[in-house]
């Protein structure tokens, strides 16, 4: 199936730092990326859609000026977290799918572990 | 409002059979995903169902009654490496994945 990679794995920043994760397609160009952040033992919670060369759709109650994400190709996305705080420890995800195909699975980055300190 | 529902944790025994139920209440319906999602990583793809019945694929099968609003996966020959949260997720109208919590799977020797 078709890749998705993300980067890093793991961060830790002190508080007030920006962190920026990068989500890449690696054999396939993905239009649309989604970022999702989840919470121990609680469900994926959607955080916005990337759109390739336009901006993110932001979910209600996510902040747009703190999580700022960037699709600047088809192969790439980013979620940069600004001045962040300690309740902005999670575990960030992205996921892409292949163009033209709706309904098919979503492909799943690795996932970033942060910790803000 | 969109809804799922599944129970929050099973335990079965290694070698066993388990089933997973999930009800779901969405805006509009365009399939629904299943997702294995080990603890601290990202979810991994099962299995993806858009017509009512089964679909197996080797030890795991979901089946999907569209009418009921009912999904499950059934996993076989239980092993212990299938310890993890399997998610349901089916897709909306706007061919959005809707996420539930998961069932967290304890897999016992």
């Amino acid at each position: 199936g078709a890749v998705v990679s993300q980067h890093p794995s793991r961060v830790i920043c002190k508080s007030g730092t920006s962190v920026k994760i990068e989500c890449r397609s690696l054999d396939f160009q993905a239009t649309t990326m989604f970022w999702y952040r989840q919470f121990p033992k609680k469900s994926l919670m959607l955080m916005a859609t990337s759109n390739e060369g336009s901006k993110a759709t932001y979910e209600q109650g996510v902040e747009k000026d703190k999580f700022l994400i960037n699709h600047a190709s088809l192969t790439l996305s980013t979620l940069t977290v600004t001045s962040a705080h300690p309740e902005d420890s999670s575990f960030y995800i992205c996921s892409a799918k292949t163009p033209g195909q709706e309904g098919t699975e979503a492909f799943f980055g690795q996932g970033t572990r942060l910790t803000v300190v | 409002g969109q809804n799922i529902d599944q129970p929050t944790e099973m335990t079965a025994t290694e070698g066993a059979i388990v089933q997973i139920n999930c009800t779901y209440q969405t805006s509009g319906f365009n399939g629904l995903f299943w997702y294995q999602q080990h603890a601290g990583e990202a979810p991994t793809f099962l299995s993806y169902n858009v017509l009512d019945g089964l679909e197996e694929k080797g030890r795991f099968s979901s089946f999907l009654s569209r009418s009921k609003g009912y999904s499950y996966l059934l996993l076989k020959e239980l092993q212990m490496k299938d310890s993890a949260s399997y998610l349901c997720a089916p897709v909306d109208s706007n061919y959005q994945l809707i996420w539930g919590a998961g069932t967290k799977l304890i897999i016992k020797p």
